[in-house]
């Protein structure tokens, strides 16, 4: 079945460095999406790509979708205590919108 | 401005014991979904739907089952409880497609003895 992979497992980075985590999925993705997760809390929605090589900015992010629509890649600069927690992204299921496949996660700690 | 509430937030069971979850969402999304989410394993899905009176199994059902008799709800029941079962189980909805934002609840904590 479709696998959606993220590296690394676990980051942790000093205030002020950058972060970056990687999705790779087993099958061509029509879209992608990219969720947060803050420690105890909920996944929140923070953005969905749809175009072969898509860049998108939410200030201090940047998100990239591949040439191929296989990967993606989630980008912080200038990380902030605020940016701790886990990170997903999340491709339609093989064959339709009925349901997605959900990253492994990243989880980020920002050391003050 | 509730969006989508899970009940209980928290809940301990015996091994053997049933019990059902309930997520109810108020901005008359059609797809909802159950997740479970364990260490290092990401979100897997259990079971979802497209509509009111529709259930379909996601990637592990085993042990669970579900019903949509209303629109705005969705129950994920266990039978008989097993430790294997202990995880945070998260209900999300969206739209209309899941190619559309999904709104998560706030989580249920349920830890099998």
């Amino acid at each position: 079945g479709q696998q959606v992979m993220q590296i690394p497992q676990y980051q942790h980075v000093q205030e002020g460095e950058d972060f970056t985590t990687y999705c790779n999925s087993s099958t061509t993705l029509s879209n992608i999406q990219w969720y947060k997760q803050r420690p105890g809390g909920h996944p929140v929605f923070l953005i969905q790509l749809v175009k072969s090589g898509e860049v998108k900015k939410q200030k201090r992010l940047t998100f990239q979708f591949g040439e191929a629509k296989k990967n993606s890649s989630l980008h912080i600069t200038a990380t902030q205590t605020t940016d701790v927690g886990t990170y997903f992204c999340a491709g339609p299921y093989s064959g339709g919108y009925q349901k997605v496949t959900f990253g492994t996660g990243t989880k980020l700690q920002v050391i003050p | 401005n509730a969006g989508v509430t899970q009940t209980p937030k928290f809940r301990v069971l015996k091994t053997g014991q049933s019990m059902t979850l309930l997520c109810a969402q108020d901005m008359n999304h059609e797809y909802m979904y159950w997740y479970r989410q364990d260490p290092g394993m990401g979100l897997r899905l259990i079971h979802y739907s497209v509509g009111e009176g529709t259930t379909a199994k996601g990637e592990v059902p085993d042990g669970y089952n579900v019903s949509r008799l209303k629109k705005q709800n969705f129950l994920l029941g266990l039978e008989s409880a097993a430790p294997s079962q202990t995880s945070v189980y998260f209900c999300a909805s969206t739209a209309d497609r899941a190619n559309q934002p999904q709104h998560f609840g706030d989580g249920t904590r349920l830890s099998i003895l």
